[in-house]
């Protein structure tokens, strides 16, 4: 399967604990980002990453959340001291393309449902 | 800031009528309108995309309409079918960061 892979596809935490989500993108593609989608709404844009560069995380709460993406390995997307709060699907894409060469579809993968006890 | 304004939020639709869902933005500095298809468990899928130079694009059942002094898109689904049943998504896109409508979910009855 050449798509995007996220894992784990569920995942449960205590409040307090740490949540980490992973994210291989689509062969050949350089450019990551993350949203989150909670119940009956639609997804919001996290953040934007490149190998080893953070683009754009505009949409990143500024506390518990980082981002990254080395060169080597998956994108990780960890959340500090979880809280309930924090319970939603989280949804990662990848493009071959970014920056000035804008209109490119991203392709997502099936997501991570964080569940937060 | 909500980006852009999906609607309905759900929709139900006898086999072989027309599903016709809309959405609405304001800022002028997008210049990529994709649709996207969520099932129940899934990641979206791409359905079908229009730059705001053209007015209409249709691909087999599926046209998305574009009206771009009304800052207004929509979705057109054919001969809707129950393995059209899903969330969708409309989406804006400006130098690669995509802003999503709230989604609509469609149920096609047979």
């Amino acid at each position: 399967n050449a798509g995007v892979m996220q894992n784990p596809r569920h995942l449960v935490r205590r409040r307090g604990q740490e949540a980490r989500l992973r994210c291989s993108p689509m062969k050949g593609h350089s450019h990551v980002y993350w949203y989150r989608q909670l119940p009956e709404e639609g997804l919001k844009f996290m953040v934007y990453l490149q190998k080893e560069n953070i683009i754009d995380e505009s949409g990143m709460p500024k506390e518990r959340f980082s981002a990254e993406f080395p060169k080597e390995g998956p994108s990780i997307l960890r959340i500090q001291q979880v809280v309930r709060g924090d319970s939603a699907a989280y949804f990662c894409a990848s493009s071959p393309l970014g920056g000035l060469y804008s209109n490119q579809p991203q392709h997502f993968g099936d997501g991570t449902r964080l569940s937060i006890l | 800031q909500q980006q852009v304004k999906q609607s309905p939020q759900s929709l139900i639709v006898q086999k072989g009528g027309i599903s016709i869902i809309n959405c609405a933005y304001e800022n002028t500095a997008f210049d990529y309108f994709p649709w996207y298809q969520q099932f129940p468990g899934k990641g979206p899928a791409l359905l079908i995309a229009i730059r705001p130079d053209v007015s209409e694009k249709k691909e087999g059942r599926f046209t998305i309409s574009f009206n771009k002094s009304a800052k207004q898109f929509s979705l057109h689904i054919m001969d809707s079918q129950p393995g059209d049943s899903a969330t969708y998504l409309c989406a804006l896109e400006n130098f690669n960061k995509f802003y999503f409508g709230s989604g609509t979910k469609l149920n096609v009855k047979p």
